[in-house]
């Protein structure tokens, strides 16, 4: 199975702080790379589909990109609501596996 | 509303079988692959299982490969998980998430809890 290496596994950044997650995939993916944010207590929401394309709804301070085997994840700006747990996806040759998870803290 | 409802979890002894469901509402069922994830209680997501549309093809995480089957009846919008020979490490909230396209989940029900414990 495709292995996929999220990093950090924690972040601690201020308000108003661009915040990058990286995401590295163990073999060529193209861009079957997808995010996802989860709140305490909540369902995983779909955020950034296809490495690079933002999900209906989803604020514009939210980006991915990438392409083959590494990936990164940006908040522009980050806002109090943004406080959750972010998990990157790969999805090839019907086999799926979710990043280990970023937990983002507020400083 | 468009929504997916997870039932069927509780507390099933290690061995035991519990068959988990998941009622869809607000949009064409039929459409749509389906999976089910689970997450192990403060662990991260685990993909557990795919079914087509049609109920045709399906897929397993070798996790639970003989153990686990995934079914769908289209004419009642379900989905359903049947779980056998439960172990301890089963233990984690089961979701049922929709495929929008070729593996981007864009919904996803509240979960159901499963605790495999003696």
């Amino acid at each position: 199975d495709i292995q996929m290496t999220q990093s950090p596994s924690s972040l601690s950044a201020s308000v108003g702080d661009r915040v990058t997650i990286t995401c590295q995939a163990s073999q060529d993916i193209s861009n079957y790379l997808n995010w996802y944010q989860q709140k305490p207590g909540k369902a995983p929401k779909l955020l950034i589909y296809d490495a690079s394309n933002l999900e209906t709804g989803v604020p514009s301070r939210f980006s991915g990109s990438g392409s083959g085997t590494d990936f990164t994840f940006t908040i522009s700006s980050l806002q109090p609501e943004d406080i959750a747990t972010y998990y990157c996806q790969q999805y090839d040759n019907l086999r799926i596996t979710f990043g280990q998870g970023t937990r983002l803290e507020i400083k | 509303e468009v929504q997916l409802v997870e039932s069927g979890g509780g507390v099933v002894q290690p061995g035991g079988s519990l068959r988990l469901s998941c009622a869809a509402s607000g949009f064409t069922f039929d459409d749509y692959a389906m999976h089910w994830v689970r997450q192990a209680p403060g662990k991260g997501l685990e993909w557990v299982s795919l079914i087509s549309g049609d109920g045709g093809s399906t897929y397993y995480a070798d996790s639970v490969k003989g153990r686990f089957t995934i079914s769908r009846d289209n004419s009642k919008n379900s989905l359903y998980l049947q779980m056998n020979s439960l172990r301890t490490e089963d233990t984690a909230l089961y979701y049922c998430a929709k495929d929008d396209n070729y593996g981007d989940f864009n919904l996803w029900g509240q979960g159901t809890l499963v605790t495999v414990s003696s």
